[in-house]
């Protein structure tokens, strides 16, 4: 099993639309919790940290369920420009050492 | 330097030849980080520096494989004889020691293996 266990997707969404990624993990000693998200060809961004009581910055919405051990995305008002991957992101281990989920990929169309 | 800076940003190479792949982290960044990503796959874990402390080498593939991190700043990834399937994108990353601070990646090169 993965540690770190993500829909590859592709989730295929109109503009506009109100769309919804799952995580999951394995370890339930996971700390911190991250949202990356991933352009084609491009390097892993930080969307954003997830928080204990769920944490919200403009249209994403990120929540962490500690006793269901899993960690959710919401994307409102979808824009094209929110087309691509998404990194569910967990460190568990002592230090920073951050385990990657193998992505979710979001594809916005008009 | 403002960002995580990688070079070269491509690499072309022929099977055999070794490469070395040059990571120059965020000034205060205390780890470092080596992944790669196959086209299309996700990010396989490598090498992990942190400080002083002796490196967590638990992700390099085979002993072809090997990086060092001089004076807790630069580091050099170095693939010796290289294989088509060490073809993908390395990335580095660095972050700050505590725990709960994500990663800082560059943009990566792309190693190519003819």
């Amino acid at each position: 099993r993965k540690e770190v266990e993500q829909d590859p997707g592709p989730f295929n969404v109109p503009e506009g639309a109100t769309v919804a990624f799952n995580c999951t993990y394995s370890n339930s000693a996971s700390q911190s919790f991250f949202w990356y998200r991933q352009d084609c060809r491009k390097e892993p961004k930080l969307l954003m940290s997830v928080y204990s009581s769920g944490n919200e910055d403009g249209r994403f919405t990120a929540q962490l369920n500690r006793a269901s051990q899993y960690i959710s995305l919401l994307i409102r008002d979808s824009k094209l420009s929110d087309s691509a991957t998404y990194l569910c992101v967990v460190n568990y281990n002592a230090g920073n050492m951050l385990t990657f989920g193998g992505g979710t990929r979001l594809m916005v169309k008009p | 330097g403002a960002g995580v800076s990688q070079s070269p940003s491509n690499k072309v190479t022929e099977k055999g030849k070794d490469v070395e792949l040059r990571c120059d982290p965020i000034s205060g960044h205390t780890a470092l980080y080596w992944y790669r990503q196959s086209l299309g796959q996700g990010l396989e874990f490598l090498i992990y520096f942190q400080g002083n402390s002796a490196p967590d080498k638990s992700g390099l593939p085979s002993d072809r494989f090997s990086a060092e991190r001089t004076g807790g700043s630069v580091s050099t990834l170095t693939i010796q004889r290289t294989q088509q399937e060490d073809s993908a994108v390395y990335l580095c990353a660095s972050s700050l020691a505590a725990q709960g601070y994500g990663y800082t990646f560059g943009s990566g090169t792309r190693l190519t293996v003819v």
